[in-house]
């Protein structure tokens, strides 16, 4: 089982449309979850970032993270065809440096 | 905001040559700097953690010859790929992280093509 599992997608919705991305994880010393966002051929930027259990709120973005269940989401509301872009959640602990991401799931929010 | 540079972001090379790819955080101290790998439609592939002043820690299965990394100063690490061959080409991307922050910023990233 990989430590992160991510659905690549890809995830095609009308503008407007709320937006539902999920990561399941395995390792249960994750406590730094972080969601990015990568367009073509650049360098992914910081969207979200949590520290432990719960939901936090950027504007349109929402994060939840579900350490019980070893799931987190991002929910994207009013999406915009500017927010097509690959998705990637990312997450670290239990003391170690390293960030381990997931697959990416690919958006393409159609005008 | 945190800042990094990458450069170049492209380039294009022969086998058998030498490549070297630099990595800045432009506006603040990066403690600790990573080198990942991402092939097409692929996640990003940690190759090695750089701490400034001290040798680079390589993941399992990176070649530490053939991807030396240097962490010269504390907003500079550059990545050389050495004897370039066509498997080598991918998109390399830098990400930094100063003292106290659990979050990574991230370069463009740079995309070698070994001819």
């Amino acid at each position: 089982q990989k430590e992160v599992e991510q659905d690549p997608g890809p995830l095609s919705v009308p503008e407007g449309a709320i937006v539902s991305l999920n990561c399941t994880y395995s390792n249960s010393a994750f406590q730094y979850f972080m969601w990015y966002r990568q367009y073509s051929r650049k360098g992914p930027e910081l969207l979200m970032y949590t520290y432990s259990s719960g939901n936090k709120e950027d504007g349109r973005f929402t994060a939840q993270v579900d350490k019980s269940s070893k799931y987190i989401s991002l929910f994207i509301r009013d999406s915009q065809p500017s927010d097509s872009a690959t998705y990637l959640c990312a997450m670290r602990g239990g003391g170690s440096e390293k960030l381990v991401f997931g697959k990416g799931t690919k958006l393409t929010v159609n005008p | 905001g945190a800042v990094v540079s990458q450069h170049p972001s492209w380039v294009i090379c022969k086998s058998g040559t030498s490549v070297k790819i630099e990595c800045r955080s432009l506006d603040f101290q990066a403690t600790t700097m990573f080198w990942y790998r991402q092939f097409p439609k692929q996640s990003l592939m940690l190759m090695a953690t750089s701490n400034e002043g001290s040798k680079a820690t390589y993941e399992q299965g990176v070649e530490k010859d053939k991807f030396l990394i240097n962490h010269a100063s504390l907003t500079l690490s550059t990545l050389t790929v050495t004897s370039a061959h066509p498997e080598d080409s991918s998109f390399y991307i830098c990400s930094a992280r100063r003292a106290g922050a659990n979050v990574l910023t991230f370069g463009a990233g740079s995309r070698l093509t070994v001819l």
